[in-house]
C-alpha cells in the first residue's frame, strides 16, 4: 500500500505571494492532518480534516487555510507569505479521526525569500 | 499551545551502546506515540502506546506508557549506525485528538 504523498516536495517563493500544497493519504484513509516543522518551534499542528470537513485547528494565523476533497486528498494554503512561513509542512493520515496513529509523508520543504 | 518536554536534546554514543530518552507532561495524556525522522523525510511511526503502563518493543526499541500517564520513554538497544536520527515522542491529551509533539532527541552514532 502507497503512503503518504506530498506535492512538491521543494517550493521556493517570495515575501507577498500566496502557496498551495497537496497532500494524498494512504489509500483508504479518510482523515489528514497538517504540521509545520521548525527548528525553533518543532512540529507544530495547523489543522485536521475529515469528511471534506475542518475537525481541529492548531493556533495559527488565517493566512494558513486547508480544505479536503471527496478522495480524501487535501490542500493547505498560505498566503501573503512572510519569511517565518519558511518550514517543512508535513501531511499525516489515519484512517479516521479517533485513530490516534498517524502515518506522515515526506513533507512539503518551502522557503521564502 | 502545549508542548511535550522531551531530554536529552541530543546525545553522541558509540556503536553497540544503549539508549534512553524520555518525554514528560504537565497533563494527562491518553496515548503516547514514539517516532524517528530521517533528514529530508517525514516522521516514521517506530511504537504506539495506548494503556498506563504498556510496555511494547519493536526489535532492538521498547517504549513504556508511564503508570502516571504523564511521561513515556524510549530505549534502544545495542546501537547501530542507521539508528542516527531525530526522535519524537507525540501524544493526545484529554483535551483534543490532535497530537502534542517534543521537540525531539538527535540522536548521533559513532563507529
Amino acid at each position: 500500500k502507497a503512503g503518504v504523498t506530498q506535492t512538491p516536495r521543494y517550493l521556493i517563493k517570495t515575501r507577498g505571494q500566496q502557496v498551495t500544497l497537496s497532500c494524498s493519504p494512504i489509500s483508504g484513509h479518510r482523515s489528514v492532518s497538517w504540521y509545520q516543522q521548525t527548528p525553533g518551534q518543532g512540529l507544530q499542528f495547523l489543522f485536521e480534516y475529515f469528511s471534506e470537513t475542518q475537525r481541529n485547528k492548531g493556533n495559527f494565523p488565517g493566512r494558513f487555510s486547508g480544505r479536503q476533497f471527496s478522495n480524501s486528498r487535501s490542500e493547505m494554503n498560505v498566503s501573503t507569505l512572510e519569511l517565518g512561513d519558511s518550514a517543512l509542512y508535513l501531511c499525516a493520515s489515519t484512517f479516521n479521526p479517533t485513530q490516534e496513529t498517524q502515518y506522515f509523508g515526506p513533507g512539503t520543504r518551502l522557503l521564502v525569500l | 499551545g502545549q508542548q511535550l518536554n522531551q531530554s536529552p536534546q541530543s546525545m553522541f554514543i558509540q556503536e553497540g551502546e544503549d539508549v534512553s530518552m524520555n518525554c514528560t507532561s504537565s497533563s494527562i495524556f491518553n496515548t503516547w506515540l514514539w517516532y524517528k525522522q530521517d533528514p529530508g523525510e517525514g516522521p516514521v511511526l517506530l511504537i504506539a502506546l495506548y494503556k498506563a503502563g504498556e510496555l511494547t518493543s519493536n526489535g532492538r526499541l521498547t517504549a513504556q506508557f508511564g503508570i502516571t500517564r504523564k511521561d513515556s520513554f524510549l530505549n534502544i538497544s545495542a546501537s547501530i549506525p542507521s539508528d542516527v536520527g531525530i526522535y519524537f515522542c507525540a501524544g493526545t491529551n484529554q483535551a483534543g485528538t490532535a497530537l502534542i509533539f517534543g521537540k525531539g532527541t538527535t540522536l548521533s552514532v559513532s563507529s
